[in-house]
């Protein structure tokens, strides 16, 4: 089956950097995507690596591996609104058909 | 811009009552339309996708179905909700093969 497998809680501090992981199992895979959401709201699109290697975009970066079906985000200086949940995401499929895969998501607690 | 639409926020319904929540994008065409469920704490389940006028998807066989009467409308219904219906409904779209769901902003609903 398709799968995608990512720890369930990262705690930090505020200012630290945070490395959230993601290792996945898909067939017909184009992708990795991250989402941010907050308690309460919709998920918010991050990122999205086609190709292998670091993806930086302001505070976040996104990392793919294909040979090793794994990617990570990563999160430097922390801040406190910064708590939410990340979720993990592959693109497969074929054609228009193309859908994404998602991890149950990682909650992340910065603390003070 | 392209903006999506998604209502009610809220909605709570008597088991065995019926349920149609809808779904507008605007600013674009020929969108690919998703819904999803997220049940409290947990990840996101796809339910239904639609590529085009009249083509749904199903991903899960459940209590509940979808339609797409026009290019930009996505309907989630069902006849006769069940308790285990409850969970937060968020609609999304995606140009046709592209990578970035957006979503909307959601319907928690709760069945009583």
């Amino acid at each position: 089956g398709q799968s995608l497998e990512q720890p369930s809680e990262v705690t930090a501090v505020e200012g630290a950097i945070v490395q959230i992981n993601c290792t996945y199992q898909t067939s017909g895979f184009y992708g990795l995507s991250w989402y941010q959401q907050h308690d309460g709201g919709a998920p918010t699109f991050l990122s999205y690596n086609a190709l292998d290697g670091l993806e930086e975009t302001g505070r976040f970066s996104s990392f793919l591996s294909r040979s090793d079906s794994y990617g990570y985000l990563l999160l430097q200086e922390l801040q406190m609104k910064d708590s939410a949940s990340y979720f993990c995401a592959a693109l497969s499929g074929a054609g228009n058909n193309r859908k994404l895969i998602w991890g149950l998501g990682t909650s992340l607690a910065v603390n003070p | 811009s392209q903006t999506i639409h998604q209502w009610p926020a809220t909605l709570v319904q008597p088991v065995g009552s019926p349920l149609s929540l809808e779904c507008t994008v605007e600013g674009t065409s020929n969108p690919n339309l998703y819904w999803y469920r997220q049940a409290a704490g947990r990840g996101l389940q796809l339910l239904f996708y639609s590529v085009g006028i009249g083509q749904i998807s199903s991903e899960v066989p459940q209590n509940l179905s979808a339609s797409r009467p026009q290019d930009r409308q996505f309907i989630l219904s069902s006849k006769k909700l069940l308790l285990s219906d409850s969970g937060f409904y968020l609609c999304a779209w995606t140009p046709g093969g592209a990578y970035g769901y957006t979503f909307g902003s959601g319907t928690r609903l709760t069945v009583v």
